[in-house]
């Protein structure tokens, strides 16, 4: 236990579906994060929130759309995605700007039909 | 940040201390050797940082090489459920823009055999 939980931890979903990703942390942290990984590629760094604002978004295609609502939560939210859009997507979080311990959730395995 | 160099895989005996090397030749003063480990189908797992020092946690140990241009992970008495693979990230941690980025490159698969 992390102290980073995501919901769902499988997904499956057509290109045409819209779904969305949560991630929780019970830390206390400032920052969040969403990283992609795909088969037998490194971890990809998605988005990055600092005090509920987004302060890195890493050329990622706009059918991905995060969210933070308060310093605790986050979401993914997506639609029309793409087979090979196909990966686990994994939330993390930190104490703040440019800490570099990062606690991980488990991921959510996210298949596109 | 600088580059950092593993070996592809290793193979450890359970019980047996497992020695994970990493290069990291071109390390500045500023920057921490850190490392993770990623269990199959679950999210990375900070594991040890250091600068300088030789490191110890309840987890493992960490050897920094004086010239700081090398380093390595030990596990002191490798376990079943230490088989993952482990990733060495250099990180400055006093960088501004992408100061949140930590690059997980391939890592070392460590299977440890009973």
């Amino acid at each position: 236990e992390t102290g980073v939980t995501q919901t769902p931890r499988h997904l499956v979903m057509g290109m045409t579906n819209k779904k969305s990703l949560k991630c929780e942390q019970h830390l206390g942290h400032n920052a969040m994060y969403w990283y992609k990984q795909s088969a037998k590629k490194p971890l990809e760094l998605m988005f990055v929130y600092s005090l509920e604002e987004r302060v890195e978004n890493n050329s990622v295609p706009s059918r991905f759309s995060p969210e933070c609502p308060n310093s605790s939560h986050l979401f993914l939210h997506l639609h029309t995605l793409q087979p090979e859009d196909s990966a686990l997507y994994l939330c993390a979080s930190s104490p703040g700007q440019g800490a570099h311990i990062q606690y991980f959730g488990a991921g959510t395995r996210l298949s596109v039909l | 940040d600088a580059k950092t160099t593993q070996p592809t895989s290793m193979d450890c005996a359970e019980g047996r201390a497992a020695n994970l090397p990493c290069n990291h030749s071109t390390i500045s003063g500023n920057e921490y050797v850190y490392w993770y480990r990623q269990i199959h189908s679950q999210g990375p797992q900070y594991i040890i940082h250091g600068l300088k020092n030789n490191e110890t946690n309840e987890m493992a140990s960490l050897i920094i090489t004086e010239d700081r241009k090398s380093s390595t992970l030990i596990l002191p008495h490798a376990t079943l459920r230490d088989t993952a693979v482990y990733y060495c990230i250099v990180r400055d941690i006093y960088s501004g823009a992408g100061s949140y980025q930590l690059t997980f490159g391939k890592g070392t698969k460590l299977s440890v055999i009973p």
